[in-house]
């Protein structure tokens, strides 16, 4: 069974402080997408990664880095957590080069910056 | 700027009845569309994907439409029943650089 996996499932931390979100995918997919999900915004991208140590900008990538150093590891990083990335945060992983191609998700990783 | 829009936040059917969930999008051709379910505190997961060469696709219950002259897609659930109560969401790579980017998605009750 095809597997990603978020390293955590619920987390709070403070506000200014460093936060690491971990993804990694049993698939041997090329391409690792972070997400955030907010009510009445949908999904929206914030970083996409197609290969080991290439990253591309999402629609919103302010306040996020990422990092890629395995094919089946890709980690966000919130530099200094605000409360306004409160948030549910979703990786996923797909095939790259096949268009029409679907996206396999973890099981999300809700954060609340106090 | 291009867009997806989930026309219907909330749709509540009743069970036995086919639920229809609409999802248009503007300013782009995509070569696919793709919808998925969430249930809550999950990920999406996949249901289906249609070409934009091919009008409908149906898997069990469901079926799936693609106009491309009207920018829309049609995503219907018959006999539906109350575990297909969930959030939907429809997909589009809208930059044909495999970047997923969804609809916000219709949350869907189906009533005993």
């Amino acid at each position: 069974d095809v597997k990603v996996t978020q390293s955590s499932r619920y987390l709070v931390k403070r506000t200014g402080e460093k936060v690491f979100l971990e993804c990694v995918q049993d698939m041997d997919h090329e391409n690792m997408f972070w997400y955030r999900q907010d009510p009445g915004l949908g999904l929206r991208l914030i970083y996409f990664s197609y290969d080991v140590k290439m990253k591309e900008k999402g629609d919103i990538p302010e306040g996020y880095s990422v990092s890629r150093e395995k094919k089946e590891r890709f980690s966000l990083i919130l530099e200094s957590a605000s409360t306004n990335q409160t948030s549910m945060y979703l990786c996923a992983s797909s095939i790259m080069g096949r268009i029409n191609t679907e996206a396999f998700f973890g099981q999300g990783t809700r954060l609340t910056v106090v | 700027s291009q867009k997806i829009e989930q026309n219907s936040e909330a749709l509540n059917i009743q069970e036995g009845k086919t639920a229809t969930l609409t999802c248009n999008y503007t300013n782009y051709s995509p070569a696919y569309l793709q919808w998925y379910r969430q249930d809550p505190g999950r990920g999406p997961v996949f249901l289906l994907l249609i070409r934009e060469n091919e009008k409908e696709k149906r898997k069990e219950r469901l079926k799936v439409t693609f106009d491309t002259t009207l920018k829309q897609s049609l995503f219907h659930i018959t006999a539906s029943q109350p575990a297909d109560s969930a959030t939907y969401l429809c997909a589009l790579d809208l930059r044909g650089n495999e970047k997923l980017t969804f609809g916000t998605g219709t949350r869907l009750t189906i009533i005993p």
